[in-house]
């Protein structure tokens, strides 16, 4: 079965800090994982896929099959970052799963 | 383009009561979905839609019934609603099952009392 783990309920940083929010996943074929965010009165949309590798709002993600994670990250947290985010999980003609989701608070 | 569209965006309901939430994709998908975002359970799938014609069940399926309308339309019924229903609903829609970015609709907030 597809599960993707987000162990992080709550993470808060200071402005300027390096942020890391951990997802971790299990499913044994080739899957392809995204990032998903829910700033505050704004509809949930897509961050960042795996497969393009890029880097969007300083945010980047690697996927490690090895250690079966794909956490997110950006050297220096801003407050406009503050959201909810989701780590997703696609495994083809299924629907997405997605984890329990990390609220960042970045403080000023 | 609107993209996708949900009514109502606030609901309150006594437990017994029914409602129907509509949900609406002017992006011609062919695949939508009904989510429900609780406080530390993330996104949860109801029910989805492949297609036109077809209706799958998801993880919380239970006290819940679905409606693919036409291609646009996706609608969620609460037959008899419960207050462990009260949560956010978010529609949601994509190309195809197959297409990883989802397109999401404002949500509705939905109290059962």
């Amino acid at each position: 079965a597809q599960r993707v783990t987000q162990p992080e309920k709550l993470l808060s940083v200071f402005k300027g800090a390096p942020v890391e929010l951990k997802c971790n996943y299990s499913y044994s074929g080739s899957p392809e994982l995204f990032w998903y965010v829910q700033y505050s009165r704004q509809r949930l949309q897509l961050l960042l896929r795996h497969i393009s590798r890029e880097s969007i709002k300083g945010f980047t993600a690697d996927l490690n099959k090895g250690e079966t994670s794909f956490h997110l990250k950006k050297p220096f947290a801003q407050e406009e970052d503050s959201a909810m985010y989701y780590c997703a999980l696609s495994s083809g003609n299924t629907p997405l799963v997605f984890g329990k989701g990390t609220r960042l608070s970045v403080i000023a | 383009n609107a993209g996708v569209t949900q009514t109502p965006k606030f609901q309150v309901l006594k437990t017994g009561q029914s409602m129907t939430l509509q949900c609406a994709q002017d992006m011609n998908h062919n695949s939508m979905y009904w989510y429900r975002q609780d406080p530390g359970m993330g996104l949860r799938l109801i029910y989805y839609s492949a297609s036109e014609g077809t209706t799958d069940k998801g993880e919380v399926p239970n006290g819940y019934n679905v409606s693919r309308l036409n291609k646009r339309e996706f609608s969620l019924r609460l037959e008899s609603a419960a207050p462990s229903q009260t949560s956010v609903y978010f529609c949601a829609s994509t190309r195809d099952t197959s297409s990883y970015e989802q397109y999401f609709g404002p949500g509705t907030r939905l109290t059962v009392t």
